[in-house]
């Protein structure tokens, strides 16, 4: 079973430019999240796609956003980048549980490296 | 808000020694999960175990188990006979509520020779 795959795997930008990262979740997870991991900084969440919905987002400014497609899949855009944006950035996929509640587990892509100059 | 913290900046182990990562956490919330994930150098986040709050009886996965303390809200992470691949970071990992997940800002294992 394929895993959690995540394109490209490094990107160079420059300040304001634009940037979109790609991520494909495990076969028949509907849920993605995105998380920005800075050097020392741990992981910070982001941004939780379910169902092609924004169910929850981290404390992040609007020029972080993202979208989820039919297929599961998700895109994580960042506009106006900034020198501090330079991170890993994370995507997990998990299935939802039907009744609600807590998340099962969170599987993870190896990130995208993300460097503005 | 729930919190997450490990209190471990780096940790270092002899190979085939014992060594134990600490976590804490808290949250409002009854029903929650607990993880513990690994993060090799330049590698991917993998999970290593996780526990479900309302089991009592602490989750083992081969050499890695938990010492989960509810009321302490301490979730320590024990690893045996440590291996030259077990250095990594480690993340302790908290799901509570509604699709909310928190981590700590991580533990750097070495292992040594």
């Amino acid at each position: 079973e394929a895993g959690v795959t995540q394109s490209p795997t490094h990107l160079i930008k420059t300040r304001g430019q634009q940037a979109t990262l790609r991520c494909s979740p495990i076969s028949g997870h509907t849920s993605v999240y995105w998380y920005q991991q800075a050097l020392g900084l741990g992981l910070q969440f982001l941004l939780w796609y379910d169902e092609g919905e924004e169910r929850n987002r981290g404390n992040f400014p609007p020029r972080f956003s993202g979208r989820q497609f039919p297929n599961y899949s998700s895109e994580l855009n960042v506009n106006a980048l900034e020198l501090e944006d330079s991170a890993l950035y994370l995507c997990a996929s998990s299935q939802v549980r039907a009744s609600g509640g807590t998340t099962d587990t969170q599987y993870f892509g190896p990130g995208t490296r993300l460097t503005v100059l | 808000a729930q919190t997450v913290t490990q209190s471990q900046p780096e940790m270092s182990v002899q190979e085939a020694e014992t060594v134990t990562l600490s976590c804490t956490y808290d949250t409002s919330e009854s029903d929650y999960y607990l993880f513990w994930y690994k993060q090799p150098p330049s590698r991917q986040m993998i999970l290593v175990i996780r526990q479900e709050a309302y089991k009592q009886q602490n989750a083992t996965e081969n050499r890695f188990s938990v010492n989960f303390q509810k009321a302490a809200k301490s979730f320590s992470l024990k690893i045996s006979d440590s291996q030259l691949g077990d250095a990594a970071m480690y993340f302790c990992a908290l799901s509570g509520g509604y699709q909310k997940v928190t981590f700590g800002i991580g533990t750097k294992l070495q292992v040594i020779p």
